[in-house]
């Protein structure tokens, strides 16, 4: 079956400009969770969202980040006025909830911000 | 707070064992992961071990937990050229309710032929 995608895969964007980075989770997974791989830098954790719950924010790093998941399936993460930092590859993963351990990570989007 | 830490490099000649080390601050994890990480790939669930247990073994991967000092390592006998990848150590936490993962920075193993 098909896993978790990420779209689009590498996106080059301008400073200040605002981007949009999807996450199409495996289909019945009800936890869908966002991180940041910076260069050198390990797993940040950004948001979890967890069936109809409201999400877990206390990873996002800033007022400029914000992130939807519309009929419990598809998400979108969205960052406001780019800023050369936000530059990292920013990967999606979605789990079976409750009894699965299992985290399944998506290829990721490389951002940069020029 | 969470706080997973991890040598960022070791290298292993070929057929070697290899061994990660990982530590971890909170004493309430439930359970920890080991997932890898190959070049341009998203990352992959290589084993996870219950904080209950002191060891696992799963073909050529090792965990060894010892919670008392809050460490974990994952040993890979008989390294191979395909084992080069970012190994990354996680702890499972849960707050309020809620259950994430808090990551190691990764620890990048390269084989030497």
């Amino acid at each position: 079956g098909a896993g978790v995608s990420q779209s689009p895969s590498n996106k080059v964007t301008e400073k200040g400009k605002d981007v949009e980075l999807r996450c199409d989770p495996i289909s019945g997974h009800t936890a869908l969770y966002w991180y940041r791989q910076s260069l050198g830098q390990g797993l940040e954790f950004l948001i979890y969202f967890q069936g109809n719950s409201a999400p877990d924010k206390s990873g996002l790093p800033s007022d400029r980040f914000s992130a939807e998941r519309t009929g419990g399936s598809v998400s979108t993460l969205t960052i406001q006025r780019t800023q050369q930092e936000d530059s990292a590859v920013y990967l999606c993963a979605s789990r079976l909830l409750p009894n699965s351990y299992e985290q399944y990570f998506g290829p990721g989007t490389r951002l940069t911000v020029t | 707070g969470e706080d997973v830490e991890q040598s960022l490099f070791l290298s292993v000649r070929e057929g070697d064992s290899s061994v990660i080390n990982c530590t971890y601050t909170d004493s309430s994890s439930t359970y920890l992961y080991w997932y890898k990480q190959e070049p341009g790939a998203g990352l992959q669930l290589l084993t996870y071990i219950f904080s209950n247990m002191d060891m696992k073994q799963d073909q050529r991967l090792t965990v060894l937990l010892n919670k008392k000092d809050k460490h974990l390592s994952l040993r890979i006998a008989d390294t191979q050229t395909g084992d080069s990848a970012i190994y990354f150590c996680a702890e499972s936490v849960r707050d309020f309710g809620n259950e994430k993962l808090t990551f190691g920075t990764g620890t990048r193993l390269t084989i030497i032929p």
